[in-house]
């Protein structure tokens, strides 16, 4: 099945450190989200994209919509130890109703 | 307002078995979405539903199936069970109103098949 290509795959980090991940598709998405998920649990949004250039900022978290539509970054700041978890980027086209096509993850742990 | 719920949440079948997972929505949500998630494949989209009618299906073998209810409760049959068969089976629901992408799942079935 379709994947998209995240990087890095898996980050260990100091507490305080900031954190970046990215996202790259050879297919252009008209919305990006960026997804985190813990241990036992569903996925949860974190953010949602959608406008080319478009920035976003929820607490100590930042993503983008690259311009070509076809990759997304996202930032952590000052990380703490509960923002430990997989990390996943995700896309939707524009005829796709509500089917995601997920990134491959990126796991974050962090020490205190 | 409670969350998505899904059960079973753990079970385990045997090869050429059959399984059905239920999925309740958010209250008011219209849309439901099933996922399958491996440590080899990640997260793959299985199918849509909206009003009881499917709208989108991922590319996964005719033995997954599924259905939407009137109250939009959705279940996910999966017949003659195989090994490969074996992940996490998350669903999703949104308003369905405006297709933002924007899903909340629920903590998932984890089928294991023997």
């Amino acid at each position: 099945g379709q994947q998209l290509n995240q990087s890095p795959q898996s980050m260990f980090i100091q507490e305080g450190e900031d954190v970046s991940m990215n996202c790259t598709s050879s297919s252009i998405f008209n919305t990006w989200l960026w997804y985190k998920q813990e241990p036992g649990e569903g996925p949860v949004l974190l953010i949602a994209l959608y406008k080319a250039g478009e920035l976003t900022s929820n607490g100590r978290l930042t993503a983008q919509f690259g311009i070509t539509r076809k990759d997304s970054f996202l930032n952590i700041s000052a990380s703490i130890p509960s923002d430990v978890g997989i990390y996943f980027c995700a896309g939707r086209m524009n005829t796709g109703f509500q089917k995601l096509v997920f990134g491959t993850g990126t796991r974050l742990l962090v020490s205190p | 307002k409670a969350g998505v719920t899904q059960t079973p949440r753990y079970l385990i079948k045997t090869r050429g078995q059959q399984v059905t997972l239920s999925c309740s929505p958010i209250s008011g949500h219209r849309s439901v979405s099933w996922y399958q998630q491996t440590p080899g494949q990640g997260l793959q989209f299985l199918f849509e539903y909206f009003s009881e009618t499917q709208r989108n299906k991922g590319n996964f073998p005719g033995r997954f199936s599924g259905r939407q209810f009137s109250n939009s409760r959705s279940e996910m049959n999966v017949s003659t069970l195989e090994l490969g068969d074996s992940a996490l089976y998350l669903c999703a629901s949104s308003p369905g109103q405006g297709n933002t992408g924007e899903l909340f799942f629920g903590e998932g079935s984890r089928l294991t098949v023997l």
